[in-house]
């Protein structure tokens, strides 16, 4: 069946450190991946897509890398500040046309500790 | 503001009631969607409509019913409201050919069934 996975429940990760958070995924070949940032209370923001034929993606402190034979994604939050903390998700699309919705994994839980 | 509303943010009803959540979003997306977010804040697709045409039913109960009048607008109604049908449901929007940029989301709808 298929299945998204990412790391852990909850990621402690000390400020100005590097924090890496990882989505596996089995059984899907995805056109591309998104991340998102999850705030208690509120929607999910967009962060960084990924497509399937991309390695890697920068935006500011963040970058995200996609290997499809690994069947992997990691997100790196550079220089880390507690106001990463957030659930941050991830998400695929199976198809790079029409109205396809996301296949979000349950998101991992970044503490960013002063 | 450019953004996804919907409204209401908290609807507290009995069993058995029929309720509706409206979504609006004025971004100029051809796409929205319901997702729904349960108690292990797994976040999945319901449904999906493109230009006010249903894409996606994904295996919810029939007593949901979306309904979309214009791009710009889709609705959810709950009929015979059960207790397993408590969560947070998220409207959101995309545009089907600027990936680029993601979905956007609303700041959700706690439904608690009482």
């Amino acid at each position: 069946s298929q299945k998204i996975e990412q790391n852990s429940e909850a990621l402690n990760i000390q400020e100005g450190k590097t924090a890496t958070l990882t989505c596996n995924y089995t059984n899907y070949s995805p056109a591309y991946l998104q991340w998102y940032r999850q705030d208690p209370g509120r929607g999910p923001v967009f962060l960084l897509l990924i497509r399937e034929n991309e390695k890697e993606k920068r935006k500011e402190r963040l970058k995200v890398t996609f290997d499809t034979t690994l069947k992997q994604s990691l997100f790196h939050i550079t220089a880390s500040q507690p106001a990463d903390s957030a659930t941050y998700l991830c998400a695929l699309a199976l198809s790079g046309g029409g109205a396809d919705g996301l296949t979000f994994g349950k998101g991992t839980h970044l503490i960013i500790q002063p | 503001d450019t953004a996804v509303s919907q409204t209401p943010k908290y609807l507290v009803t009995q069993m058995g009631n029929d309720k509706s959540i409206k979504c609006e979003q004025n971004l100029g997306h051809d796409t929205m969607y319901w997702y729904k977010q349960d108690s292990k804040k797994f976040l999945k697709i319901m449904f999906s409509y493109n230009n006010k045409e249903l894409i996606i039913n994904e295996t919810v109960p029939n007593r949901f019913s979306p309904k979309s009048p214009d791009k710009a607008h889709l609705n959810l109604h709950i009929n015979s409201l059960e207790l397993g049908d408590s969560a947070v449901y998220f409207c959101a929007s995309s545009h089907t050919r600027e990936r680029r940029y993601g979905y956007t989301f609303g700041s959700g709808t706690r439904l608690t069934v009482v």
